[in-house]
């Protein structure tokens, strides 16, 4: 069981937007930056953004992201069949050897 | 372009050491400004932070897995390495190596290897 909790599930239509969170503590998010990662089907993980809200300038501006006391979002915005995957967010933990964690991961499905 | 690349053996026995080699182009492992890390994926399920390993050598690993594994660099070929000793059936994964980025207390993984799939089974 993962410290980080995201919802195992998220689907929304093509061209809608859809919303993942991330919850966790004053031990890792509430301390530190976070980062989400994109899995696509069969493929290695994919950095979609980092330090909360920055986004690689390879990464289309339909994604971004948040960060509120101990909680991160994903958005997702005009959502494409392309973006079917897997979606974890990952940060570090401040009380232990400073760790990473990563979330559970949260299946996204474009119907 | 950064690109990393991890080759292991596919299978181990039960109780023997698992070793992975990611061999790194674009940048050298001893650069100061990256460290390099390990993660794993057992098939189906979410990903596991392993540990990572700085250019100087020292390393951080997951308190549940210290006692196991091991990471280092080789310089002359461009490498890193994890070992994992003592292996059984729930260490088998698909293991990944990623670069180690970061800006001020940032820190985030990119780019990441396509991965190797370990099976550990007799």
């Amino acid at each position: 069981q993962s410290v980080l909790t995201q919802p195992p599930s998220v689907s929304a239509a093509p061209g809608q937007k859809v919303t993942i969170s991330c919850s966790g503590s004053s031990s890792d998010i509430g301390n530190n930056y976070v980062s989400w990662y994109q899995q696509l089907p069969g493929t290695a993980p994919k950095v979609l953004i980092y330090k909360n809200d920055r986004r690689p300038s390879e990464i289309p501006d339909r994604f971004s992201g948040s960060k509120s006391g101990t909680s991160a979002t994903l958005v997702i915005t005009g959502l494409q069949t392309g973006d079917e995957g897997d979606y974890y967010c990952g940060t570090w933990n401040t009380s232990l050897n400073s760790g990473g964690l990563f979330g559970g991961g949260t299946k996204l499905t474009v119907l | 372009q950064v690109q990393l690349q991890e080759l292991g053996p596919g299978r181990v026995r039960p109780s023997e050491t698992l070793a992975l080699t990611c061999s790194v182009s674009g940048v050298s492992v001893s650069s100061g400004s990256y460290y390099w890390s390990w993660i794993r994926q057992p098939p189906g399920r979410g990903l596991e932070w392993i540990g990572y390993i700085n250019n100087g050598g020292s390393t951080n690993l997951n308190s549940s897995l210290e006692s196991r594994a091991t990471m280092s660099l080789d310089t002359s070929k461009n490498q890193v390495s994890l070992k994992l000793k003592s292996v059984t059936t729930a260490d088998t994964a698909v293991y990944y190596c990623a670069r180690l980025r970061s800006s001020g207390w940032s820190r985030w993984l990119d780019p990441w290897g396509q991965g190797t799939l370990v099976i550990v089974s007799s």
